[in-house]
């Protein structure tokens, strides 16, 4: 069964404070690792997909990366309006179903 | 393009009633999926469809049923509601290259803005 947990749960950041969030995964075959921003009553919004080990994808102040086991969004120098829970989730090989992490919620304080 | 569409985007229900979700995405996926997500949870798969007449179980289907007679909806219906599907309903669609044998497409799954409903 596809595994994905993500940490911390929460993360409280002072402006221009930068730090990592942890999605560790484990899954028979990976297509894809994916992230979403998700922000208060509202569906998840896209941010990035990672296919393969040592990929990089960066995007304003967010950068995530992957390994065979764990993938990490870097946060540099976040601002108020990144506040928000982001979602892991990975797709296998084989399948075509996201199993989703819980989500770290992180808040960004001017 | 609208993207994912979904109604109503709020809703309270009895216990024992039914209603239908509506979801419609004019982007011409052809793969659509439902997931509820309950407070400070990630979200779980209800039903997915990999394309018209075709439709399959997710990890969560009990009290659920789907059809997707087009490309373009997917409503999800709940029969005898309980106060256990008290939460927040997504639908999603993607494109999957795989579906056509060809690089065409991405695996990137779009979102709706959402359903709350509550069972009291």
């Amino acid at each position: 069964e596809d595994q994905v947990t993500q940490s911390p749960e929460a993360l409280r950041l002072q402006e221009g404070e930068s730090s990592s969030l942890n999605c560790s995964y484990t899954v028979s075959g990976l297509r894809g690792l994916f992230w979403y921003r998700q922000d208060p009553g509202k569906g998840p919004e896209f941010l990035f997909t990672l296919y393969s080990a040592g990929e990089e994808k960066e995007k304003e102040r967010l950068k995530a990366t992957l390994t065979k086991k764990e993938s990490f969004l870097h946060i540099t120098a976040p601002k108020p309006e990144d506040s928000a829970t982001y979602l892991c989730a990975v797709l296998r090989t084989s399948g075509s179903r996201l199993t989703f992490g819980e989500g770290t919620q992180l808040t960004v304080n001017p | 393009n609208a993207g994912v569409t979904q109604t109503p985007k709020f809703r309270i229900l009895k216990i024992g009633q039914s209603m239908t979700l509506q979801c419609a995405q004019d982007m011409n996926h052809n793969y659509m999926y439902w997931y509820r997500q309950d407070p400070g949870m990630g979200l779980k798969l209800i039903y997915y469809s990999v394309g018209a007449g075709i439709t399959d179980k997710g990890e969560v289907p009990n009290g659920y049923n789907v059809s997707r007679s087009t490309t373009e909806d997917f409503p999800l219906r709940l029969e005898l509601a309980a106060p256990s599907q008290t939460s927040v309903y997504f639908c999603a669609s993607s494109y999957p290259d795989r579906a056509l044998g060809t690089s065409v497409g991405t695996d990137t799954q779009y979102f709706g803005p959402g359903t709350r409903l509550t069972v009291l």
